[in-house]
Formats: structure tokens, C-alpha cells, sequence
């Protein structure tokens, strides 16, 4: 079993709509929590850091539940650019690694 | 420079055929790890530096797989006797002592 596991999708949404994607860890010893888009042959880019107490960055909003060792991603009024893939991080123990879900693909419908 | 630097960008190599992949970090990152991404999958861990020390490289799929930090700067990613398995996207990515994680555009290998 992976240490982090999301869904892969894909998600197909339309325009405007709101789309939320969760993610699960096993490894209760994890820290630290990121998600990270990547666009198609990119690399991988910090979205935004993942808090308790839930934090939310314009559109985006955060959200982690260390009792059921889940987290959250939600996008309201989602764009044409959000369309990418969004990568689920745990940094595990006292090391300083990222571990990666497979990721969730979404694409925005006009 | 202003990013962390990969190359080459592609990479085809004829199977059994040893490669290098080079990582400059941004000036000044201690730390530097080395990722593995496969078609369709999330990156995942290979080894990992601070400085020229190479504190963590559980995540090597084998002994074919070497990674360097000699003065703790620039890195190499060697696999030798490359095999079809190997292909993948090498991401390499650099930080300054806690987090803050950049990535390079990584490099692109294919076996054939």
C-alpha cells in the first residue's frame, strides 16, 4: 500500500464548477502536508501548504484531518488553467523527503 | 542561477548503456534530492544530499544507481547498464535548510 494515495481521475469539470479531491495517508509519524500541481511535462509546483486548521489561498482552500489521516483540496469557480495534475505531499518522520501520491488529473471544460 | 538547472533535457539511451544526469542546485541550497517519475505516476524518492553528505538513499531501485555531491554543489545521477525499466522523468530539486523545495525541469530518459 502507498504511503499517500489519491484518487487518479481523471476529472473532467466544467468551467466554473467547484471540484474537491482528497487524499489519504497511512504513515501517522507524517509532519508535514503540501499539494503541488504539475502541468503536463513540467515539474512539480508548490500549490500550497496544508494546515489543521485549514488555510485557503484565493480559490483554493486546504484542509487536513490528521484523525482520519486525510486532506483536502477545494477549487471553487474553477478556471481553464487550472487544468493540470495535483500532486498529494506528506513529508514522513523527522527526514526532510517528499512523498508523492500518484496524483489527480483534472481538466476544466469550456 | 535563478533556478535548479538540468541536463541534458532528453536523454535516449540504448539499452546497457551507462548515463549521467546533472542537477545545479540554486546557489546557496544545502539540501538536494534526486526523484523519480514514471509515465502516469507521482515522483518518487531516490536519494537524498546535505551538503556533500549523502544522508539518505534508500530510495535507489539498485545497485546500478549511483548519485554524487562532491563539493556540495552540483550533482550527478549515474545509472550504468541502463535498462528498459530505467525510463523515466529524473527530477532533481534543491532547498535551503527547511523546505522550500524547488524543482528543475528534469530529464527526460528513455531506453530503447
Amino acid at each position: 500500500r502507498k504511503e499517500v494515495e489519491q484518487d487518479p481521475g481523471p476529472f473532467n469539470v466544467p468551467e466554473g464548477a467547484t471540484v474537491a479531491f482528497n487524499c489519504t495517508y497511512s504513515n501517522s509519524a507524517s509532519q508535514s502536508f503540501f499539494w503541488y500541481r504539475q502541468d503536463c511535462r513540467k515539474e512539480p509546483k508548490l500549490l500550497m501548504s496544508v494546515y489543521s486548521s485549514g488555510n485557503e489561498d484565493g480559490r483554493f482552500t486546504a484542509q487536513l484531518n490528521r484523525a482520519s489521516q486525510y486532506i483536502s483540496l477545494l477549487i471553487r469557480d474553477s478556471k481553464l488553467s487550472d487544468s493540470a495534475t495535483y500532486l498529494c505531499v506528506a513529508i514522513i518522520g523527522g527526514n526532510e523527503k517528499l512523498t508523492f501520491g500518484t496524483g489527480t488529473r483534472l481538466t476544466i471544460i469550456p | 542561477g535563478a533556478g535548479v538547472s538540468q541536463s541534458p533535457r532528453y536523454k535516449v539511451a540504448k539499452r546497457g548503456q551507462d548515463v549521467a544526469l546533472r542537477c545545479d542546485p540554486i546557489s546557496g541550497h544545502v539540501s538536494l534530492f534526486w526523484y523519480q517519475q514514471a509515465l502516469g505516476q507521482g515522483p518518487e524518492f531516490l536519494t537524498y544530499f546535505q551538503n556533500e553528505a549523502q544522508l539518505d538513499k534508500s530510495g535507489l531501485p539498485s545497485d546500478r544507481f549511483f548519485a554524487e555531491r562532491p563539493e556540495g554543489s552540483v550533482s550527478t545521477l549515474k545509472i550504468q547498464r541502463t535498462q528498459q525499466e530505467d525510463s523515466a522523468v529524473y527530477l532533481c530539486a534543491s532547498s535551503p535548510i527547511d523546505y522550500g523545495y524547488t524543482f528543475g525541469s528534469g530529464t527526460r530518459l528513455t531506453v530503447v
